[in-house]
């Protein structure tokens, strides 16, 4: 178990469709994330959370909107999405006020536009 | 611009062998450096990290060199077993709230 869980493990959805992803971590930490991870590429940096209050919006299309209702939860809420956007997209908290500490991540949500 | 990256992109090395993987970093003022490692299927797990005022840091088979000369960062696993193939990411924050920059990644693939 890595502290962070991630559903749904899989998701395939269609351009007109919307949806959302859930991410949950049990480890105490103040600071969500959301990254996007492509083949052949880096991990994309999307947004940040702090104390449930968005501190980081990545140049992020607006079809991706995402939500933080409390220091435990966040969503990923998705809508006429691209078939470039299929990627997996990784949940990260980590604990702020430590200074420098590192990111614990979920497993992911693979997502495939069709 | 200021980038994270690995020299290699796939490392196959024999099962009970030693593993170096590299990174380099190009921002002078980077003070903290993580490496993580990803197994299929899974996200990304971290492995150890480092700051600028150590040169070296070890954990349970695992050692990272930071040589901040020439900005180069190394992992060095003992013993590679099976389970270690993954691939091995270097990160580096660049500044508040963890806005960690990652390289592509090195695969490390194990031969039993």
């Amino acid at each position: 178990e890595t502290g962070v869980t991630q559903t749904p493990r899989h998701l395939v959805m269609g351009m007109t469709n919307k949806k959302s992803l859930k991410c949950e971590q049990h480890l105490g930490h103040n600071a969500m994330y959301w990254y996007k991870q492509s083949a052949k590429k880096p991990l994309e940096l999307m947004f940040v959370y702090s104390l449930e209050e968005r501190v980081e919006n990545n140049s992020v299309p607006s079809r991706f909107s995402p939500e933080c209702p409390n220091s435990s939860h966040l969503f990923l809420h998705l809508h006429t999405l691209q078939p470039e956007d299929s990627a997996l997209y990784l949940c990260a908290s980590s604990q702020e006020d430590r200074g420098n500490s590192p990111l614990h991540f979920g497993n992911g949500t693979r997502l495939t536009v069709t | 611009g200021e980038s994270v990256g690995l020299h290699l992109p796939t490392l196959s090395v024999q099962e009970g062998d030693n593993s170096i993987i590299n990174c380099a970093y190009s921002n002078s003022a980077s003070d903290y450096f993580i490496w993580y490692k990803q197994e299929s299927g899974k996200g990304p797990q971290f492995i150890i990290d480092i700051r600028s005022n150590m040169d070296k840091r070890q954990g349970q088979r695992v050692t990272v060199l930071l040589n901040k000369t020439v900005k180069h960062l190394s992992l060095q696993i003992a013993a590679t077993q099976p389970g270690d193939s993954a691939v091995y990411f270097c990160a580096e924050p660049l500044g508040g709230y963890q806005k960690v920059t990652f390289g592509t990644g090195t695969k490390l693939q194990v031969i039993p």
